[in-house]
């Protein structure tokens, strides 16, 4: 059964802090992804990376950057968390081109103070 | 550019009503067309896909047919149930690129 796991599922934070957010799958997909999702707004694309190391702007990057050093493995980083980055951050992972199935982790719901 | 525009919602249905959430697309080439729905407190999980035109997904009751012609991919089921309560979510894929353009989804709550 196919997989993606995040590291929390609720998180608090304060305003400044430097937050991690971690995914990991284990279907050897190429692509993996970060996303936000507020009410109203639907999905919004922050980054994706389509091999180790690569990496490409979403929709709304400002305030996000990503990691991938391991094909299984993608982090989001919110260098200095703001509350406006308060959110429901999702992560999906796919085989290579746009037309493969996207599969999600449960999701991260962060609350910055 | 790509997008992907689907009904205004909520939906509120009784169980066992028939239920039709609209979704339209504009695209350049020749996009994969997906339903995602995602239940309280989850992520998103597929539903059913389509990968070319008169293609028919379905799944758990669920249908949508790739229709080329009005550039559509209207998701059906014949008879909800209170468990079919979620928010579903159109997308479109391209060959061209790796990711996904997702409608804003469409919140449904079906009432015993």
């Amino acid at each position: 059964d196919v997989k993606v796991t995040q590291s929390s599922r609720y998180l608090v934070k304060r305003t400044g802090e430097k937050v991690f957010l971690e995914c990991v799958q284990d279907m050897d997909h190429e692509n993996m992804f970060w996303y936000r999702q507020d009410p109203g707004l639907g999905l919004r694309l922050i980054y994706f990376s389509y091999d180790v190391k690569m990496k490409e702007k979403g929709d709304i990057p400002e305030g996000y950057s990503v990691s991938r050093e391991k094909k299984e493995r993608f982090s989001l980083i919110l260098e200095s968390a703001s509350t406006n980055q308060t959110s429901m951050y999702l992560c999906a992972s796919s085989f290579v081109t746009g037309q493969e199935t996207q599969y999600f982790g449960p999701g991260t719901r962060l609350l910055v103070l | 550019g790509n997008s992907v525009t689907q009904m205004e919602g909520p939906v509120t249905l009784s169980e066992e009503a028939f239920l039709t959430i609209n979704c339209t697309y504009t695209a350049t080439g020749y996009p994969s067309l997906f339903w995602y729905v995602q239940y309280p407190g989850e992520g998103l999980q597929l539903l059913l896909k389509a990968t070319k035109a008169d293609d028919k997904g379905s799944n758990k009751g669920f249908e949508a047919t790739y229709r080329k012609e009005t550039t559509s991919f209207h998701l059906e089921k014949g008879s909800v149930q209170v468990s079919d309560s979620a928010v579903y979510f159109c997308a479109l894929g391209l060959t061209s690129g790796s990711r996904l353009t997702f409608g804003e989804g469409t919140q449904l709550t079906v009432n015993p």
